[in-house]
Order: C-alpha cells, then structure tokens, then sequence
C-alpha cells in the first residue's frame, strides 16, 4: 500500500499521560499535514511541514502539542499531558509540492479517559 | 461565523435519486475548491478537485463553483448504497501552501 499511513490507529490513555502519533506520507510526498477532527465537524488545520521544516502552525496547536519531521520523510505529533478535550481524530495528510490535493492517511483516534 | 459553511444532513435519499451537496463560503481569498467523502472512522478521500470557477465531472460526480456566490456544489447522479458515508468540502486560498478549510461534513444516507 502506497497511502499515507498512521500508527497507531487507536489510542486510549488517561488524562495527563504523554501521547505520540506517527505519520508516513506518500513517498515523494514533499508536504505534510496535519489535522484534527472532533465528532460532527470537519478537519482543523493543525500544522505543515515541507520537507523538514515546520513552516506553519495553528493557534490550536497549544504548547503542549509538538511536531516533528526529522530528514523530511516520516512525521510525529506529540501530545503532553493529555486532556479529555484532547479526544479526536488526528489526521495526517500529504501532497506533492505544487499541487493542492491532499491525500489523508487512516488517522490515529484518541481517547482520553 | 465559520469561513466554510455547509449543511450538517442527515440527507436520506433513495438509490438512483440525484445528489445535490452544497457548501457556502465566506473568504474571498480561496481559489482551490475540493470534495472528500469519508466513510465512518475513515480518513477522507479526495473525490473531486475544482481550480477556480467552472464545472467538472468525473463519473457519476459533478463539482461545480460560482464563486461570484461563494457556492460551490457536488452532484451524484444515480445514487448507490455504497455512496453513503459523509461528504466534506475543502478550499484554499493561493498562499502556497495549502491549509485547507473544511465544511463541517454532510452525512449522506442512500437506501437500497
């Protein structure tokens, strides 16, 4: 397979605990995304990477969150001392450069007790 | 009031009915217009990808913008069960990078 692929899939973990997801885009794939998505809503633009470099962030993206794209290939994104309201659906997407169309990955769901 | 504003469904129709899924926007700024289905705890697929005003078909998907409206459409034609599932438009503006802005998702109900 070929796609953008996440791990894990499923994350449950109690409040306060560290969390980190990892992303591997399209290979070629230059651009990376990532997002968040709640029940009910559409994706939110959390942060973007092109190549190695953490060019753009969201004012979502709390201090507590942290993403990094060591040597421009993989992704992760971690999250420190989880809160409930930290429940969703990250979404890791990639793109070649010049070219609007993102392609997600299967996400990563967290729950937090 | 949200950039991207789009109906949240459910929209229940019978197979073989025509689709019509719409979205309203508020940033004059977007130029890259796009359609995502997503099925239940799925990531999202790109369906269809529109540049700008026009139409553009592929298959049984129709996309079109008027951006004079801020009003960007999909249409299914003969609709599928397996068509089902929740439909998101995305648009972005011309910064060069692309942060998409998505609708909330309409969630599309299709009965054999």
């Amino acid at each position: 397979d070929t796609g953008v692929s996440q791990d894990p899939r499923h994350k449950i973990t109690k409040r306060g605990q560290n969390v980190t997801f990892r992303c591997d885009p399209i290979s070629e794939h230059n651009r990376l995304y990532w997002y968040r998505q709640t029940l009910g809503q559409g994706p939110e633009f959390l942060t973007y990477f092109q190549n190695e470099a953490q060019l753009e962030k969201s004012r979502l993206l709390s201090d507590r969150f942290s993403a990094e794209r060591p040597k421009g290939s993989f992704s992760t994104l971690e999250i420190q001392r989880t809160e409930q309201g930290d429940s969703a659906m990250y979404l890791c997407a990639s793109s070649l450069p010049q070219q609007e169309t993102q392609y997600f990955g299967p996400g990563t769901r967290l729950l937090v007790l | 009031q949200k950039e991207v504003e789009q109906d949240p469904g459910p929209l229940s129709v019978p197979e073989g009915a025509i689709v019509s899924l719409n979205c309203t926007y508020s940033n004059s700024a977007f130029q890259y217009f796009m359609w995502y289905r997503q099925y239940s705890r799925k990531g999202p697929e790109l369906l269809m990808y529109t540049y700008s005003s026009g139409n553009k078909e592929d298959g049984r998907f129709t996309a079109q913008v008027d951006k004079s409206s801020k009003y960007i459409s999909l249409f299914i034609r003969d609709s599928q069960p397996s068509d089902s599932a929740t439909y998101l438009c995305a648009m972005s503006d011309d910064t060069g990078f692309q942060k998409l802005v998505f609708g909330t998702g309409t969630r599309l109900l299709v009965s054999p």
